[in-house]
């Protein structure tokens, strides 16, 4: 079974910096198969990235993901008020779907 | 216009069996490529992938609770259904039906859940 651990577990930041998200997996997977989400509370997840760096409909170009192997990223380039949330990365395989435990980005 | 919605009961019993059905529009389950998942997230925690079942009718389930878990469709009325076994207070959760398009990677929309709680 893979597992995904995301690094920091919070981020605190102001708006307009830069965050930078980590999604480490136990073992390597595949690229097309790891996705980023982002929660807000009281709501569903909204799919941000798929395929490591494809862009979800709709979602700025603020946002872009990278990685491959184990290890994965989501930058969010410069942060909005409405960035703030909760991130999960997300990975498929072996007809079993595993989430990361979340980041917390915070305003600092 | 797709949408998802989670239907079921707000509370339940520990050993009594959960019912939830997913009501989606915009699309067909019939159509090559579709499929939709249950997801469910504990309180202040993780989620947590439950089940998928495809167009062709295949289905998958965690590993860890396939034994409690029977996922079902109707395609008729655009409809999903998750049933769990032996509900246990560990299983208070909101539970999601998300659908996957074509990449069976992720779920590209998502039902807004339906909070669970499992208490005598």
């Amino acid at each position: 079974e893979i597992v995904l651990t995301q690094s920091p577990g919070t981020l605190s930041l102001s708006p307009g910096e830069r965050a930078t998200l980590s999604c480490r997996a136990s073992q390597s997977v595949s690229s097309s198969y790891l996705a980023w989400y982002q929660q807000k509370p009281g709501q569903a997840p909204r799919l941000l990235i798929y395929g490591a760096s494809s862009r979800a409909t709709g979602i700025p170009d603020r946002f872009s993901g990278s990685g491959s192997g184990t290890d994965f990223t989501l930058t969010i380039s410069r942060l909005e008020p409405e960035d703030f949330a909760v991130y999960y990365c997300q990975v498929y395989g072996s007809a079993q779907y595993t989430f990361g435990q979340g980041t917390k980005l915070e305003i600092k | 216009q797709v949408t998802l919605r989670e239907t079921g009961p707000a509370l339940v019993k520990p050993t009594q069996t959960l019912t939830l059905t997913c009501t989606f529009s915009g699309f067909s389950l019939s159509t090559s490529g579709m499929c939709v998942s249950w997801i469910r997230q504990p309180p202040g925690k993780a989620l947590e992938w439950l089940a998928r079942i495809d167009w062709d009718n295949d289905k998958y389930y965690s590993t860890s609770l396939k034994t409690r878990l029977t996922i079902s469709k109707d395609t008729s009325k655009n409809q999903v259904v998750l049933t769990m076994t032996n509900m246990d207070p560990v299983d208070t959760a909101t539970y999601y039906c998300a659908r996957i398009g074509h990449n069976y990677g992720h779920w590209d929309y998502w039902g807004r859940g339906t909070p669970v709680t499992v208490s005598s």
